[in-house]
């Protein structure tokens, strides 16, 4: 089974500047897949953007971005250009059964 | 256009007393899944439904029951709320068994007094 892991419980980032939010998993799955989601204080869970392990290139969703480094075990989100609307709960997600990480709460302040 | 509705966004149950919780989608997805969701928490998965294929989570307690009727409905029976059980319930479908990209709806609160 995947275990999936995020060591920043909240981060803080100023409007149009870029936000790293880290993920480390492990897995002994051969092919796997990792996701973002984003869960606003509203509640629902948005899906932002999907990595394939056997996928080459990083994943790319308009302002998202996903650092792939299969070597080491990590997953991570990078949102450019923050906007306020960006201030969320953010969960890293992997596909066995879709475990997700413990969260990482992201604050954009102007 | 919610592709994944639950209803009611909040509802408000006794300790003990019955409720069900319920989720539709518009996507004609295969999966459905319950997840729980408690305050500064991941969600975590309750079970999931493969077409009409119940799959219950080991530590999912039994108090918590699913049922689906057809593709697009699913409910959550808790059949005996207790304290410990007020918490945001999701539901997501999924249609795409290679990436297991989820779907959720909005999330039913659910509190127990």
């Amino acid at each position: 089974a995947q275990k999936i892991t995020q060591t920043q419980p909240g981060m803080f980032v100023q409007e149009k500047e870029a936000v790293t939010l880290d993920c480390t998993y492990d897995t002994s799955d051969q092919s796997y897949g990792l996701f973002w989601y984003k869960q606003p204080s509203s509640g629902e869970m948005i899906f932002l953007i999907y990595q394939g392990s056997y996928d080459e290139q990083n994943a790319t969703e308009g302002r998202y971005s996903l650092n792939f480094q299969k070597a080491r075990k990590s997953a991570n989100l990078v949102i450019s250009a923050s906007q306020l609307g960006d201030s969320a709960m953010y969960f890293c997600g992997g596909t066995d059964k879709l475990i997700f990480g413990t969260g990482t709460r992201l604050q954009v302040f102007p | 256009d919610a592709m994944v509705i639950q209803n009611p966004r909040y509802q408000v149950t006794q300790f003990g007393k019955p409720v069900t919780l319920s989720c539709s989608q518009t996507l004609n997805h295969n999966v459905m899944y319950w997840y729980q969701q408690k305050s500064s928490q991941a969600p975590k998965l309750l079970f999931h439904y493969y077409d009409k294929d119940f799959n219950n989570e080991a530590d999912t307690p039994d108090n918590f029951q699913s049922r689906r009727p057809n593709t697009s409905f699913c409910f959550l029976d808790i059949r005996s709320p207790g304290l410990g059980d007020a918490a945001m319930y999701l539901c997501a479908t999924s249609g795409d068994l290679a990436k297991n990209i989820q779907y959720f709806g909005a999330g039913t609160r659910l509190s127990v007094l």
